[in-house]
């Protein structure tokens, strides 16, 4: 069945770097896009940004430009998402999500299928 | 960057219908998502295109959309129902992904 099997939870230092990982199965990885979302304990969710297999076009939310970056690679199915220069209150469960989208953003489609989750905790 | 908020909390009885609004400037003439997540677990798409529903979701959840707010129906609620509930739309400038803060489900 369509699935993404994300990477186990993370325990991080303030100023390090994350990469966490979201292995497709079920469908072909790049007619689809992968977009992340954050939530903090407590808090709701937050939309990071999209990759896409298909053309490796990115599209980042504004609060994360600079700080973010997505990749793919086909040859194992899998997107990654790296947050570096992590603080306190990156703390938070990354989801990935797949996301119809596969060219550009033009357009709102649902996310169907969700990750698990991977438990970030940023703490000296 | 677009906006779009809902109420904190909705709180009813076991056989009530659930209004969770999702409010946003013309939100009407954007396609509206919703996702229903339980404690400990990822959010499930409950609603999209404002009110189409998924394989598997009860008929008792529909959906409209019109001028400036967007709304997730629940018919005769039961315990299983509650979550937090997030509606999701595109906006073309900024973040375009857009989440609105969530609501709380709580079934008396």
């Amino acid at each position: 069945q369509v699935q993404l099997l994300q990477s186990a939870a993370e325990v991080k230092k303030p100023g390090d770097s994350v990469k966490v990982s979201c292995k497709a199965s079920g469908y072909k990885f790049s007619d689809y896009g992968i977009s992340w979302v954050r939530q903090a304990p407590g808090q709701g969710l937050e939309w990071i940004g999209w990759n896409s297999p298909y053309n490796e076009a990115t599209d980042y939310a504004q609060k994360f430009q600079g700080r973010v970056t997505m990749t793919t690679d086909k040859s194992t199915n899998t997107a990654y998402m790296e947050l570096r220069r992590l603080r306190s209150d990156d703390t938070a469960i990354f989801f990935c999500a797949r996301d119809p989208a596969n060219v550009d953003l033009t357009a709102n489609d649902p996310f169907k299928i969700w990750g698990q989750g991977t438990v970030v905790l940023v703490s000296s | 960057s677009y906006v779009v908020t809902q109420p904190p909390s909705v709180s009813l009885a076991p056989g009530e219908t659930a209004t969770i609004t999702c409010a946003g400037n013309n939100i009407g003439t954007k396609s509206v998502h919703w996702y229903q997540q339980k404690p400990g677990q990822a959010p499930v798409l409950v609603i999209y295109y404002d009110n189409d529903r998924p394989s598997g979701i009860p008929e008792r959840f529909s959906g409209s959309n019109s001028g400036n707010t967007a709304t997730l129906f629940i018919s005769r609620v039961e315990a299983g129902d509650e979550a937090d509930y997030y509606c999701q739309v595109w906006h073309s400038t900024g973040d375009h992904r857009v989440f609105g803060g969530g609501t709380k489900l709580t079934v008396l």
